[in-house]
């Protein structure tokens, strides 16, 4: 079983504002990943965390993004200042439990929309 | 190098026709899986079937089956019997061991509208 629940659902914001999506993995996982998908486009990569560990943040771009799971469980991603090309769909996802292949369960996903 | 390439932007099927959608790779890894998953307008990502390196036979999952050409490194998706519900984008994607756990590097989609 598998269950993520994503806040918000869409956000519009103006650039050089702040921004958070919070990810809630329901069922309890350890590894978690925050993915942005461009219009048009496939999900990408940002962030892998094993409990409160990155363990691979090489997509995530440092000076603007941010992320954090403190303790293991909620992750929360941060933007600021955003900028025009960081409108997108932000998408948690979690390995399906029993499931040897790697296939993810992905949440709803946060839609932002910088203008 | 993209991981995966999907060549096709959009595709159009008649209802209750079957449909392929396309889907090469490339990866050095001997072992990885590949994957595809459907996005409907609303937005989330529905995993639909998997296909691991070593496995032999293709993976089929009911109206869905992949076309797994190892030695030509590509992993297209069949739908037999389209219905109106799958107008939907598709998504290929790519698991590769040496990456580590579970990161999945997808393509660009194909939109497939089902026409009746």
């Amino acid at each position: 079983e598998a269950g993520v629940v994503q806040s918000p659902r869409y956000k519009i914001i103006e650039k050089k504002q702040p921004v958070a999506f919070w990810c809630n993995p329901i069922s309890g996982h350890n590894t978690l990943y925050w993915y942005r998908q461009n219009l048009g486009q496939g999900p990408e990569l940002l962030i892998r965390y094993e409990n409160e560990e990155a363990v691979d943040d090489s997509q995530l771009p440092k000076d603007r993004f941010s992320a954090e799971r403190l303790k293991g469980v909620d992750s929360t991603l941060k933007i600021q200042p955003a900028e025009l090309g960081d409108s997108a769909v932000y998408l948690c996802a979690v390995p399906v439990r029993g499931a040897n292949t790697g296939e993810l369960f992905f949440g709803e996903g946060s839609r932002l929309t910088v203008l | 190098a993209q991981k995966i390439t999907q060549t096709q932007p959009g595709m159009f099927v008649q209802e209750k026709e079957a449909v392929t959608l396309d889907c090469t790779y490339d990866t050095s890894d001997q072992s990885y899986g590949l994957f595809w998953y459907k996005q409907p307008s609303s937005g989330e990502m529905i995993f639909l079937i998997y296909q691991g390196s070593y496995d032999e036979q293709n993976a089929t999952e009911g109206r869905y089956s992949l076309n797994f050409q190892k030695a030509r490194k590509s992993a297209n998706l069949v739908i037999s019997a389209s219905q109106l519900g799958d107008s939907a984008m598709y998504f290929c994607a790519m698991r590769e061991k040496q990456t580590g756990a579970n990161n999945l590097f997808f393509g660009t989609g194909t939109r497939l509208t089902v026409i009746p």
